[in-house]
């Protein structure tokens, strides 16, 4: 199957800084990537889908300006976490779409994100 | 708006047992839905697509559209099926990807 790589996979950050996760597509070219967020315990939540080359499309309730989606290429899409703070500590999964005949999407390993 | 419905966070049963893991779903369009599957300490994983109509793992799955239902099963449990399962639903423009609540399948010995 596809391969999705999302780093890092743990990060640990003090309230107010940003952090940035990056998801990329090892051995396909991506239509499509949505991020995820998953609480423990919790199913996934989609937070947002992106399309390479244009703006990503927030589901209601995500703050746009607090969760930056970056989808520069084809292989690459990114997720800034801004002014971190503690409630924003969770589990961050990203996915990829091969598009075309195949509409499934993979996953990437996902990112503990901690905020101190 | 699209929506998935899984019923049962969770579902114990003893190896060599039948299994059904149930999966609703909700859309106006025609679905594309999936079973993902996350063992433990592991990533999200695809089982099955309801458009291939394969049998993965002994599991299969029918998209039964009068019933909107795409429940999730397989004829004799093993150990190793233990995990969680996901079922999710993706729209006809394949910009969203719904998931379920998600079932813990325990498999006991």
């Amino acid at each position: 199957g596809a391969v999705v790589s999302q780093h890092p996979s743990r990060v640990i950050c003090k309230s107010g800084t940003s952090v940035k996760i990056e998801c990329r597509s090892l051995d396909f070219q991506a239509t499509t990537m949505f991020w995820y967020r998953q609480f423990p315990k919790q199913s996934l939540m989609l937070m947002a889908t992106s399309n390479e080359g244009s703006k990503a499309t927030y589901e209601q309730g995500v703050e746009k300006d607090k969760f930056l989606i970056n989808h520069a290429s084809l292989t690459l899409s990114t997720l800034t976490v801004t002014s971190a703070h503690p409630e924003d500590s969770s589990f961050y999964i990203c996915s990829a779409r091969v598009g075309g005949r195949r509409p499934e999407a993979f996953f990437g390993q996902g990112t503990r994100l901690t905020v101190v | 708006a699209q929506r998935v419905t899984q019923p049962e966070k969770l579902l114990s049963v003893f190896k060599g047992a039948p299994v059904e893991l149930k999966c609703n779903y909700s859309y106006s369009g025609s679905p594309e839905l999936f079973w993902y599957v996350q063992y433990s300490r592991q990533r999200l994983q695809l089982l099955l697509r309801h458009i291939s109509r394969e049998s993965i793992k002994g599991f299969t799955a029918d998209l039964n559209k009068g019933e909107t239902s795409f429940h999730l099963k397989k004829p004799f449990a093993q150990e190793e099926d233990s995990a969680m399962y996901y079922c999710a639903l993706m729209n006809n423009a394949g910009n969203m990807l719904t998931f379920g609540g998600g079932t813990r399948l325990m498999v006991k010995p």
